[in-house]
Parts: structure tokens; sequence; C-alpha cells
């Protein structure tokens, strides 16, 4: 079982639509909780970044995190074109003191249908 | 530029030929990682710097695989007698802590023929 579970899609939205992307993961020691936005054949992009469980808001985007569960989401509203990219989970542990790698789930591939 | 940089983007090889990518990172981000990644599949971590000191090393950088980043600035990521199976795109990233959001490159996409 890999340690970062993530739908590969592709999901394919209206414009307009709100888009949910999930996560689940393993590790109960993950308490940091990353959304990276890559376009094709380009470098990863850090969207959000969150520590430990709740919520967090960006404009269009909101990322949850449900520790108890496992389970992550990043919540995108009101959905455009440009939104369309493969969306990656990241997670990691404690940084404190050693270093701690990122795991990184997949992706999940969108598509915005104008 | 203020971004993470990195050199060629593309790369074709000959089987058995040696490659070597360079990573330039944000100035003053003292820690650089190097990630693997093939079509469909999320990053895979290589290594990891703080500074000049390779710190981590993962079971997947077999013995043909080497990375160097003297005087803790620009990294070298090199692999020697390439095989088909190291065909991937090969990304560095930097960041000032570790664990917390990383700043990537474009990467470096390889095909070895």
């Amino acid at each position: 079982q890999k340690e970062v579970e993530q739908d590969p899609g592709p999901l394919s939205v209206p414009e307009g639509a709100i888009v949910s992307l999930n996560c689940t993961y393993s590790n109960s020691a993950f308490q940091y909780f990353m959304w990276y936005r890559q376009y094709s054949r380009k470098g990863p992009e850090l969207l959000m970044y969150t520590y430990s469980s709740g919520n967090k808001e960006d404009g269009r985007f909101t990322a949850q995190v449900d520790k108890s569960s496992k389970y992550i989401s990043l919540f995108i509203r009101d959905s455009q074109p440009s939104d369309s990219a493969t969306y990656l989970c990241a997670m990691s542990g404690s940084n404190s003191g050693g270093y701690q790698k990122v795991t990184f789930g997949t992706g999940t591939k969108l598509q915005v249908i104008p | 530029d203020t971004g993470v940089s990195q050199d060629p983007r593309h790369k074709i090889t000959k089987r058995g030929q040696n490659v070597t990518f360079r990573c330039d990172p944000i100035s003053e981000h003292n820690r650089l990682y190097w990630y693997r990644q093939t079509l469909g599949q999320g990053p895979e971590f290589l290594t990891y710097f703080q500074n000049e000191a390779q710190l981590e090393k993962s079971r997947l950088l077999s013995d043909r695989f080497s990375a160097e980043r003297p005087k803790g600035s620009f990294s070298t990521l090199e692999i020697q007698r390439t095989e088909q199976g190291d065909s991937a795109m090969y990304l560095c990233a930097s960041s000032i802590r570790t664990g917390e959001g990383y700043t990537f490159g474009s990467g470096t996409r390889l095909t070895v023929v």
C-alpha cells in the first residue's frame, strides 16, 4: 500500500463548477500537507500549505485536513479553464531538527471545459 | 530571476552514455532536493542537500547516480551508463526549511534511446 493515495482521474467539469480533489494517507506522522498544481511539461507549483488539521482558504482555493480520518481535500470554486492541470497532494512529518522528505500522491488530472 | 533554474530542459541520449544535469536554486535557499517523475506518477524523492552536505539518498538512487552541490550553491546530478528505465523528468527543488513547501524548477526531461 502506498503511503499517499490519490485518484488519478481524469476529472472533467464544466467552467464555473466546484471541484473537489482528495487524498488519503496511511502515515500518522504526517503533519504538513500541501497541494501542488502541475501544468504539462512544467514543474509542480505550490498552491496551498497547511499544518495539522483544519481549513485554509486562499481566493478560490480551500484546503481541508482531517487527521482523524487521514483524509485531505482541495476545493476549487468557480473553476476556470486555466485551472486545467494535474493536482498533486503532498505531505511530510515534523521538520524540527532532522530532514523529513515530502511524499507526493500520483496526481489528479483536471480538465475544466469552457 | 528568482526561481529555480534547471539545465538542460530536454536531453536525448543513447543507452550507455553518461548525462549530467544542473540545478541553480533560489539563492537564499540552503536546502536542495532532486526528485524524479515518470508519466502519470507523482515526483519520487532522490536526494537532499543542506548547503554542500548530501544528507539523504533514496534507495532509488543506484550507484550509477551521483549528485553534488559544491560550495552549497548549484547542484549537479550525473547518471552514468544510462538505461531506458532512466527516462523521466528530473526535478530540482529548493527551500528554506525541510518538510514544507518547495519551489520546483521546470525540470529536465531525459529520454534514453
